[in-house]
């Protein structure tokens, strides 16, 4: 079955540093999703990716997925204390969904 | 405002009991989903529905069950044969023909006492 892996697992940063995390799958796929879950509650879309190679922004976040649609990344520039919370990629593989298993990211203040 | 409704939020079983887990959504989505998320971990699929009266199991339906009777809702029920059913449970649907832009609910929490 399809793989994805996403890395890193967990993040401790100070506030206003810069964050990046990535997913990497096994085979190809043309769409990649990053979501945000905070503490208690269901995970919220972020970005929606549709075009390999092309940048997509939603103010402070930027993500991309590869060229070689085999792998995504997502960066957060200057962090704040309410982008805590654990960020899934999400790609569709044959008939079902697939998920990163989560970057937890924690901020100093 | 349209969205997708979980409930209860909490709920609190014995062992042995069977519980059913609420989810309607006002979206007009076709695929409906129930994923399961212990602490740390990510999330992983019980049952899906593509369709009014179809559900597929995913990787974990063993000791679940859900129905499919209106394209609004998908009641999960936790049967006594689930042998560690404490986790958060999420619902989540996506429109046909978009891919993957799933639509969560606000989760479930159950505990088993």
């Amino acid at each position: 079955g399809q793989q994805l892996n996403q890395s890193p697992q967990s993040m401790f940063i100070q506030e206003g540093e810069d964050v990046s995390m990535n997913c990497t799958s096994s085979s190809i796929f043309n769409t990649w999703l990053w979501y945000k879950q905070e503490p208690g509650e269901g995970p919220v879309l972020l970005i929606a990716l549709y075009k390999a190679g092309e940048l997509t922004s939603n103010g402070r976040l930027t993500a991309q997925f590869g060229i070689t649609r085999k792998d995504s990344f997502l960066n957060i520039s200057a962090s704040i204390p309410s982008d805590v919370g654990i960020y899934f990629c999400l790609i569709q593989g044959a008939q079902k969904l697939v998920f990163g298993q989560g970057t937890r990211l924690t901020i100093n203040p | 405002d349209g969205g997708i409704t979980q409930s209860p939020k909490y709920l609190f079983r014995k062992e042995g009991q069977n519980v059913t887990l609420s989810c309607e959504q006002n979206l007009n989505h076709d695929a409906m989903y129930w994923y399961r998320q212990d602490p740390g971990q990510g999330l992983r699929l019980i049952y899906y529905s593509q369709i009014v009266n179809d559900f597929q199991k995913g990787d974990i339906a063993e000791g679940y069950s859900v129905s499919r009777e209106k394209k609004e809702s998908f009641p999960l029920t936790v049967t006594s044969a689930q042998k560690n059913p404490t986790a958060f449970y999420l619902c989540a649907s996506r429109p046909q023909g978009v891919a993957g832009e799933l639509f969560f609910g606000e989760g479930s929490r159950l505990t088993v006492l």
